[in-house]
This record gives C-alpha cells, sequence and structure tokens, in this order.
C-alpha cells in the first residue's frame, strides 16, 4: 500500500524563480493538502484540493497556487520565490468526508532552499 | 481561531528516565488533538490522537497523552525513554466541525535523549 509520495525530494532555486512540487496521495484518498515548514517551526496550513478545486487556504499571498488531477495527485507552485520561502514543503492526503475525525497522512516533504 | 503552544522548545532526558512534554491549546470551537513525530529528514507520523471518549490515549511504542479540557492542555509523556525516541514531536488540534481536517501546529518540542 503505497504512501504519500512527494517530488522532488530536494531542491535549489534562487530569487525570482518559479518552482513546481508534486505529491502523490496515499492509496485510497481523494484529499490533498500543502504545508510549509520553516526551519524550527511547526507546518503551517497552505491550502487543501478535492475534487480538483481549492477548498480551503491558509495565511498565504497568491504567488502560491495549486492543482489538483483527476487522478488525485496535486501540484503545488510559487512563483517569484523569496529568501523567505526556504522550508520544507509537506504533503499531506485523506478522505474527503471524514472531516477532522481521521488523520491526515504525511509524505516525507520536498526540502527547498532558496538562494 | 484556533493556536497551540508547545512550552518547551527543547527537552533534554537521559535513557530510561521519563518524559514529559507540554502542550496547550486555544480554540473557541471543540478541537481534535494530535500528536505528531518527525524524525530526521523525515515528514510527519501521527503518535496518538483524540477524538472522544477516554482522556488518556496510548501509542503502541509507549506514549500517552491526556486530554484536559478545563486546563486545555494535552501533555505527552512516556514513563522510560530509548534513544530511538530522538526527534521532533508536534502537537495539533483540527476543527471538531471541519470537513477539511486542517491542523494547527504547535511550534515543535525537540526530544534528545542522552545515553
Amino acid at each position: 500500500d503505497a504512501g504519500v509520495t512527494q517530488s522532488p525530494t530536494h531542491l535549489i532555486k534562487t530569487r525570482g524563480q518559479q518552482v513546481t512540487l508534486r505529491c502523490s496521495p496515499k492509496s485510497g484518498h481523494d484529499t490533498v493538502s500543502w504545508y510549509q515548514q520553516a526551519l524550527g517551526q511547526g507546518p503551517q496550513f497552505i491550502f487543501q484540493y478535492y475534487e480538483e478545486e481549492e477548498r480551503q487556504r491558509g495565511n498565504f499571498p497568491d504567488r502560491f497556487s495549486g492543482h489538483q488531477f483527476p487522478n488525485y495527485s496535486s501540484e503545488l507552485n510559487v512563483n517569484a520565490l523569496l529568501l523567505g520561502d526556504s522550508a520544507l514543503y509537506l504533503c499531506a492526503s485523506s478522505l474527503w468526508g471524514q472531516g477532522s475525525y481521521q488523520p491526515q497522512h504525511f509524505g516525507d516533504g520536498t526540502r527547498l532552499s532558496i538562494l | 481561531a484556533q493556536s497551540v503552544t508547545q512550552l518547551d522548545s527543547q527537552v533534554p532526558v537521559f535513557e530510561e528516565a521519563p518524559v514529559e512534554l507540554r502542550c496547550n491549546y486555544s480554540s473557541s470551537v471543540s478541537v481534535y488533538l494530535f500528536w505528531y513525530v518527525q524524525y530526521p529528514n523525515q515528514g510527519l507520523q501521527l503518535l496518538l490522537k483524540y477524538l472522544s471518549g477516554s482522556t488518556l490515549v496510548e501509542s503502541i511504542n509507549g506514549f500517552e497523552a491526556e486530554f484536559n479540557k478545563s486546563q486545555t492542555s494535552f501533555h505527552l509523556r512516556k514513563p522510560s525513554v530509548h534513544i530511538s525516541d530522538t526527534a521532533e514531536y508536534f502537537c495539533a488540534v483540527s476543527d471538531y466541525s471541519s470537513n477539511t481536517g486542517k491542523l494547527i501546529f504547535g511550534q515543535g518540542t525537540t526530544l534528545q535523549v542522552k545515553p
């Protein structure tokens, strides 16, 4: 049973560039959430996708956007990268309709470094 | 709005000693409570959760946490730690009525188990 997989594992970009991170949810899950974890901090919710639509969004600027595909996989796009975007980006999957009752399953993350 | 405060950023402890990692939360609505563990260069793994019922919840590897509604706390304890317990621990809450399962995390506590 495949868990949540993320790619790439590590990524180095420069300020002003654009980046795309990818996530495949755990088998049987249909909802994908993205979190940003800065060094020494707890993860912060970016947004969540279900049925190819953004369902909820955290306090992140419009430079952060996403997409969900019919196979439930998802992408996180960040434009005009800033030094402060350096972080571990975590993807979590779950089953819509279970609400908060069931825990989210996390991938190992993509480590993004901005130079 | 909800928030989570982990009262200790680092907890050093000797092997086989007991440990407590403290977590307090603030919320105007009912919440579910979680503890996640993060080993180096990995994503988050669910350690235990409180959804309802008994206020004392246990994990398979000897950790336990007690939900205290009056003190809005969900402290994590283990009577005897092992070197392998060295990791980052995150307390999180989720809105009871939310359909999305969005998690609000604390800042994390680094548990350092010394031989």
